[in-house]
């Protein structure tokens, strides 16, 4: 069936440099993309979302990409913080999905000091 | 409060047993949802309500799950006859209605079934 998904499962930077956590989305109707952090025994907090009719988006510090032609997802991260470290989901809120968020299987960040 | 409460925040019972969990979302959130979320894994869908719509339950794994809410606010999801599998986070989450209102989660239940 359709379904969001992650391409790297862990990824492991340095304190300032920049991150990109990327995901693919299979519904070609989606409509509405969302990326969540979940730090350790708390539940999912937002940060950006994107409508289909952008293709970027700018919050503080972060910045979401949205390439439709390849139904690929991002999300970058500026001078990454020990503070960033978390488990981040992308979800996609489909036009046919009845308002139900699906959400991927999460990419873990981990910031080195 | 400001942020979604659940309660409680963690729960061991005995296969077998029922259990209910509660989710108080927030104050004009019309859209309530429950997400299950097993260690290490992405958030499953279980259920969904919409103001007096028919709640979408395709998400709800068996027959053992229910759901229901009250007055448009509280939510109570139940599990019967607990089994081991049923051992996961559940997370409740609510929005304003439109399918392009973000979701605003609360800290979930940690549910053990011994």
């Amino acid at each position: 069936g359709e379904s969001v998904g992650l391409h790297l499962p862990t990824l492991s930077v340095q304190e300032g440099d920049n991150s990109i956590i990327n995901c693919a989305y299979s519904n070609s109707a989606s409509d509405y993309f969302i990326w969540y952090k979940q730090e350790s025994g708390k539940g999912p907090q937002f940060i950006i979302d994107i409508r289909s009719n952008m293709d970027k988006r700018q919050g503080q510090r972060v910045t979401v990409l949205l390439n439709k032609t390849v139904k690929h997802l991002s999300l970058q991260i500026a001078a990454t913080q020990p503070g960033d470290s978390a488990v981040y989901f992308c979800a996609e809120n489909g036009y046919n999905q009845g308002g139900k968020l699906i959400f991927g299987q999460g990419t873990e960040l981990s910031v080195k000091p | 409060g400001a942020g979604v409460s659940q309660s409680p925040s963690n729960k061991v019972t005995e296969k077998g047993k029922d259990v209910e969990l509660r989710c108080d979302p927030i104050s004009g959130h019309t859209a309530l949802y429950w997400y299950r979320q097993s260690l290490g894994q992405g958030l499953e869908f279980l259920i969904y309500f919409q103001g007096n719509s028919a709640p979408d339950k395709s998400g709800l794994p068996s027959d053992r799950f229910s759901a229901e809410r009250t007055g448009g606010s509280v939510s109570t999801l139940t599990i019967q006859r607990t089994q081991q599998e049923d051992s996961a986070v559940y997370l409740c989450a609510s929005s304003f209605p439109g399918v392009n209102s973000p979701l605003h989660f609360g800290n979930g239940t940690r549910l053990t079934v011994t």
